[in-house]
């Protein structure tokens, strides 16, 4: 399978705890992002890597919020000190290098990773 | 705010019939306009795009319209199968400047095509 993998699929966690999302993108893309999508409402955009810069963040990644991409590959998502209001889909998304005029925009998305706060 | 809305949270259409789902925007700004498909549990699949410089792309049984002058598009299904029944989003993207392809969704519309 040569989409995007998210891990882990499901998380179930206590209030307060640590959690971290892993997202491996299409290997010759080097545009990552990470979004969250709650009951009733379309995914909201988190934050964007181009390579291994994090080029733009979301007001909502709180400080309790951070992501990585080390590499420029695979990139990480922690949750620190997690809250109820913290529950939703994390969805992992990633799209090739090249000029927009000759792309369709489209962003290729990850099945996500459900995170539940206790 | 809410920059893409998509203002019927759920639509029905029997088996063979058009569907048209509806998007408005508020930002001129945004030069992309997509459309996406979600299952439950699964991420969202991308269907079709529209550039801002058309007013129609049509891919199979999908054709997205777009009418600037409005800040409107529409997503026509024909002819709508039950395996089309899903929530489907809109999205656009073109604000953050370079070309970061970030894109802004809508809350999305049921659609449920009835056999």
């Amino acid at each position: 399978d040569t989409g995007v993998s998210q891990d882990p699929r499901h998380k179930i966690t206590k209030r307060g705890q640590n959690v971290t999302f892993r997202c491996d993108p299409i290997s010759e893309h080097n545009r990552l992002y990470w979004y969250r999508q709650t009951l009733g409402q379309g995914p909201e955009f988190l934050t964007y890597f181009q390579n291994e810069a994090q080029l733009e963040k979301s007001r909502l990644l709180s400080d309790r919020f951070s992501a990585e991409r080390p590499k420029g590959s695979f990139s990480t998502l922690e949750i620190q000190r997690t809250e109820q209001g913290d529950s939703a889909m994390y969805l992992c998304a990633s799209s090739p290098p090249g000029e927009r005029e000759s792309s369709t925009g489209e962003l290729f998305f990850g099945e996500g990773s459900r995170l539940t706060v206790l | 705010d809410q920059q893409v809305k998509q203002n019927s949270p759920s639509l029905s259409v029997q088996e063979g019939r058009i569907s048209i789902l509806n998007c408005d925007y508020t930002n001129s700004m945004f030069d992309y306009f997509l459309w996406y498909k979600k299952y439950p549990a699964e991420g969202p699949t991308f269907l079709i795009s529209i550039s801002s410089i058309k007013d129609k792309n049509e891919d199979g049984r999908f054709t997205v319209f777009l009418n600037k002058s409005a800040k409107h598009l529409s997503l026509h299904i024909v002819p709508s199968q039950p395996g089309d029944s899903a929530v489907y989003f809109c999205a656009a993207s073109g604000l953050g400047g370079g070309a970061t392809n970030k894109l802004i969704f809508g809350t999305g519309t049921l659609l449920a095509v009835q056999p």
